[in-house]
């Protein structure tokens, strides 16, 4: 089974600058979720989507921040403008339709795009 | 504020030995707790979990023990082994809802030869 894809794995930018990340979730999977991971600290939600639905995007800086789950499949996640602290791991990951059970709590991760804004 | 805590930033094992992980979590309303690994430039794999309806769940060399009362889990690793060298982040959630994951910073965990 195809894990999480995600793309670039990596990009340097210079701040006010704009980026764009790319997610494929495993096939089937109904959840998909973007988390930002700061060096140092655990990852945070940034934006958790249903099929192509917004579920919880709180934590986003909607200021700069934008996703979006077209046809309920891949997501895009985009920056503009850029500052210093955007620097993180943006990890895609997804998981099957909540109230299955245990299996549905389980959250599969993309291996990450590493941005550097500087 | 931080509802999933990781107060150990690193520890330090010898191969063989057993590796303790601690958590802590502050709200009550979690009912599944999960372990993640994660490598260098690797994205976080998922390692064990647990319900709140358990206090032990076992997978090989790998325990995780839940204390309701005291909002405490840690995961039991034995025998350590090099390859378990590794961050370790801690993750709850309230199942019935919209699987929202919270992480604690993570331990970095070195097994020593």
């Amino acid at each position: 089974e195809a894990g999480v894809a995600q793309s670039p794995r990596y990009k340097i930018i210079e701040k006010r600058q704009s980026v764009a990340f790319w997610c494929n979730p495993i096939s089937g999977h109904a959840t998909l979720y973007w988390y930002q991971q700061i060096l140092g600290q655990g990852p945070k939600l940034l934006i958790q989507f249903q099929n192509n639905g917004v579920v919880d995007d709180s934590q986003l800086p909607k200021d700069r921040f934008s996703a979006e789950r077209l046809k309920g499949v891949d997501s895009t996640l985009k920056i503009q403008p850029a500052k210093l602290e955007d620097s993180a791991v943006y990890l895609c990951a997804s998981s099957p339709d909540w109230g299955q059970g245990e299996a549905g709590n389980t959250i599969y991760f993309g291996e990450g795009s590493w941005l550097t804004v500087v | 504020d931080q509802q999933v805590k990781q107060n150990s930033p690193s520890l330090s094992v010898q191969e063989g030995r057993i590796s303790i992980l601690n958590c802590d979590y502050t709200n009550s309303m979690f009912d599944y707790f999960l372990w993640y690994k994660k490598y260098p430039a690797e994205g976080p794999t998922f390692l064990i979990s647990i319900s709140s309806i358990k206090d032990k769940n076992e997978d090989g060399r790998f325990t995780v023990f839940l204390n309701k009362s005291a909002k405490h889990l840690s995961l039991h690793i034995v025998p350590s082994q090099p390859g378990d060298s590794a961050v370790y982040f801690c993750a709850a959630s309230v199942s019935w809802g919209a699987q929202k994951l919270v992480f604690g910073q993570g331990t970095r965990l070195t097994i020593n030869p």
